[in-house]
């Protein structure tokens, strides 16, 4: 079956950096996606990794290794604003969106 | 800036009612989905719709169905309201040849049924 696995919660502290990671077992591979979601509002896209490496956006880097089926979203400088629930998903080989629970992070003053 | 708009952001409604939830969407896009989402359960895709007049089950499509009779417009109706259907909705949609864009949502209805 396909799988994509992430931390339930995770808390931080304002300033800091944070990783939150996800592994992905699914049949096919075209590209992992992370999205933000504040409590009760909408997912909003963050970033799109295909290939192998790291992309930096701002204070908001994604790392993707595919012979590993790994993900992780680098936060740096955090602040209050961060805390959100962050949703990692897969593109399957039908390219169809497999979704992760979802993490909490919880920033802290 | 695509949009994606959910006719209400709360409904209330009894068991065994007929539930219409409307998701319009401006860019023209191809593709439109929707989701429901519970706590610890993630996203989990009920239909989802490639091109108007077509529909495609998705993994949990039981109790639900849906139309699109036009490109913008795509409608999850449940025949029969249960309690097991309280959740919040989420409709997304996106553009066929630019799916690494990732889908826009919604900002979601959170439905209770009693």
């Amino acid at each position: 079956g396909q799988n994509i696995d992430q931390p339930t919660e995770m808390t931080a502290t304002e300033g800091a950096i944070v990783q939150i990671n996800c592994t992905y077992q699914t049949s096919g591979f075209n590209g992992l996606f992370w999205y933000q979601q504040h409590a009760g509002e909408a997912p909003t896209f963050l970033s799109y990794n295909v290939l192998d490496g790291l992309e930096e956006k701002g204070r908001f880097s994604s790392f993707l290794s595919r012979s590993k089926g790994y993900s992780y979203l680098l936060l740096k400088e955090l602040q209050m604003k961060d805390s959100a629930s962050y949703l990692c998903a897969v593109l399957d080989s039908n390219y169809q969106l497999i979704w992760g629970a979802g993490t909490k992070l919880i920033i802290k003053p | 800036d695509v949009k994606v708009t959910q006719s209400s952001r709360y409904l209330v409604k009894r068991t065994g009612e007929k539930v219409f939830l409307e998701c319009v969407q401006d860019m023209d896009h191809e593709n439109m989905f929707w989701y429901r989402q519970d706590p610890g359960l993630g996203l989990r895709l009920i239909y989802f719709s490639y091109d108007v007049k077509m529909k495609e089950k998705g993994d949990i499509p039981e109790g639900y169905s849906v139309s699109r009779e036009k490109k913008e417009r795509f409608s999850l109706i449940l025949e029969s309201a249960s309690t097991n259907q309280t959740s919040m909705y989420l409709c997304a949609s996106s553009p066929s040849a630019l799916i690494t864009y990732g889908y826009t949502f919604g900002s979601g209805t959170r439905l209770t049924v009693v």
